[in-house]
């Protein structure tokens, strides 16, 4: 199958600061990746996507940056609020097939 | 909010019980999918729909079973629970359009056989 990885498992920041989160892909072919956010107790929710033609794309405080030289994912999130600490993880599509990371835990601190 | 739905939300059975985990979508979407997730872990697709009629096997198939009779229904059947099966099913949808689509995702069912 395919490898979805993500730097780093845990990640800490205090409120009202930005945070990063990566996540590398190995196919080149990859067309299609999305973020989803899971809190505790809950399913994945849909943050944002990109199509492997678009280098950038913004929504409300995320933006997804595709870097595909190097096939790296990263999710910024603005102002990070208490709100937004949960499971993050990427996904990578190939072929109509999901491909799935194991997840970075955002803790965000009061 | 999509509007995918499982039951039950939590379920605890004994070893040997066949148990159906309920989906259902109101959203029209082709595509359903049963996927696995222990704690912390990456999710693990056990069956997938392209369509009415239509259903697949994913990496985890072995030990359940799927159908779909109706576009918004796709139960996930377990002939015999065991130990091993204790963990979070999660069902989700897509509309299918040459893959640009995202999954959207129930809240899923927490199982645990005893």
């Amino acid at each position: 199958g395919e490898s979805v990885g993500l730097h780093l498992p845990t990640l800490s920041v205090q409120e009202g600061d930005n945070s990063i989160i990566n996540c590398a892909y190995s196919n080149s072919a990859s067309d299609y990746f999305i973020w989803y956010k899971q809190e505790s107790g809950k399913g994945p929710q849909f943050i944002i996507d990109i199509r492997s033609n678009m280098d950038k794309r913004q929504g409300q405080r995320v933006t997804v940056l595709l870097n595909k030289t190097v096939k790296h994912l990263s999710l910024q999130i603005a102002a990070t609020q208490p709100g937004d600490s949960a499971v993050y993880f990427c996904a990578e599509i190939l072929n109509n097939q999901f491909y799935f990371g194991t997840g970075t835990s955002l803790t965000v601190i009061p | 909010e999509a509007d995918i739905y499982q039951t039950p939300r939590y379920l605890v059975i004994g070893t040997g019980k066949k148990i159906t985990l309920e989906c259902s979508q109101t959203m029209g979407h082709d595509k359903m999918y049963w996927y696995q997730q222990d704690p912390g872990m990456e999710l693990h697709l056990i069956h997938y729909s392209y369509g009415v009629n239509s259903t697949e096997k994913g990496d985890l198939s072995s030990e359940s079973t799927v159908s779909r009779i109706r576009t918004e229904h796709f139960p996930l059947t377990l002939e015999s629970a065991r130990p091993s099966h204790t963990s979070q099913y999660l069902c989700a949808s897509s509309a299918g359009d040459r893959g640009h689509s995202p999954l959207h995702f129930g809240n899923g069912t927490r199982l645990t056989v005893t």
